[in-house]
């Protein structure tokens, strides 16, 4: 089967730097996303990792490990406005057809 | 402007009333998909198009369908709803070599 593994809430500080973990046991592997989800809107997309190391955009940086099924994103001087979920997914295949994602991190940043 | 669009928004409606909740993107996607979101278990995958009528089941199809008559359009049909169909619902679209997922806003279906 397939499982995606992220923890459910996490708790950090504004202007801190929280780190997001997800892994995974898939069939298949061609790449990994991270979405970023405001309570009651629709996910927009962060982040997509092919190769083994870090990506970094701004603020946020994700890196993967393929050996280890493992990838992190990175949030640093965290905002309020990041408080918001974190959806880790796996493109099985090299089309869009298989993306399965995990259950998503909850982030609340307090002042 | 690029988007990805539903309608309805938000539905109530009751065991077995057949309905259907419209997608509708100006991208030029040839994929799109269905995608259901439940508290604790994250997104999961109904239904999804490679292409004009070409359709195939995701990993929770039952109960649900759809038809790709046109590139831009992809309806989810539920032909007699039950209260465990009661969901967020999200249309996506992207182009079929990239993956990168653009979505709707969500359809918030309650079946009473």
């Amino acid at each position: 089967g397939q499982n995606i593994d992220q923890p459910t809430e996490m708790t950090a500080t504004e202007g801190a730097i929280v780190q997001i973990n997800c892994t995974y046991q898939t069939s298949g592997f061609n790449g990994l996303f991270w979405y970023q989800q405001h309570a009651g809107e629709a996910p927009t997309f962060l982040s997509y990792n092919v190769l083994d190391g870090l990506e970094e955009k701004g603020r946020f940086s994700s890196f993967l490990s393929r050996s280890k099924g493992y990838s992190y994103l990175l949030l640093k001087e965290l905002q309020m406005k990041d408080s918001a979920s974190y959806l880790c997914a796996v493109q099985l295949g090299s089309s869009a057809s298989k993306i399965i994602f995990g259950s998503g991190t909850r982030l609340s940043i307090r002042p | 402007e690029a988007q990805v669009t539903q309608n309805p928004r938000y539905l109530i409606t009751v065991t077995g009333k057949k309905l259907t909740v419209t997608c509708s993107q100006n991208m030029n996607h040839e994929y799109m998909s269905w995608y259901r979101q439940d508290p604790g278990l994250g997104l999961r995958q109904i239904y999804y198009s490679m292409n004009v009528e070409v359709t195939d089941k995701g990993d929770v199809p039952e109960g649900y369908k759809v038809s790709r008559k046109e590139k831009r359009n992809f309806p989810l049909i539920l032909e007699s709803p039950s209260p465990n169909q009661t969901s967020l619902y999200f249309c996506a679209s992207s182009f079929q070599n990239t993956g990168e997922l653009f979505f709707g806003e969500g359809s918030r279906l309650t079946v009473l």
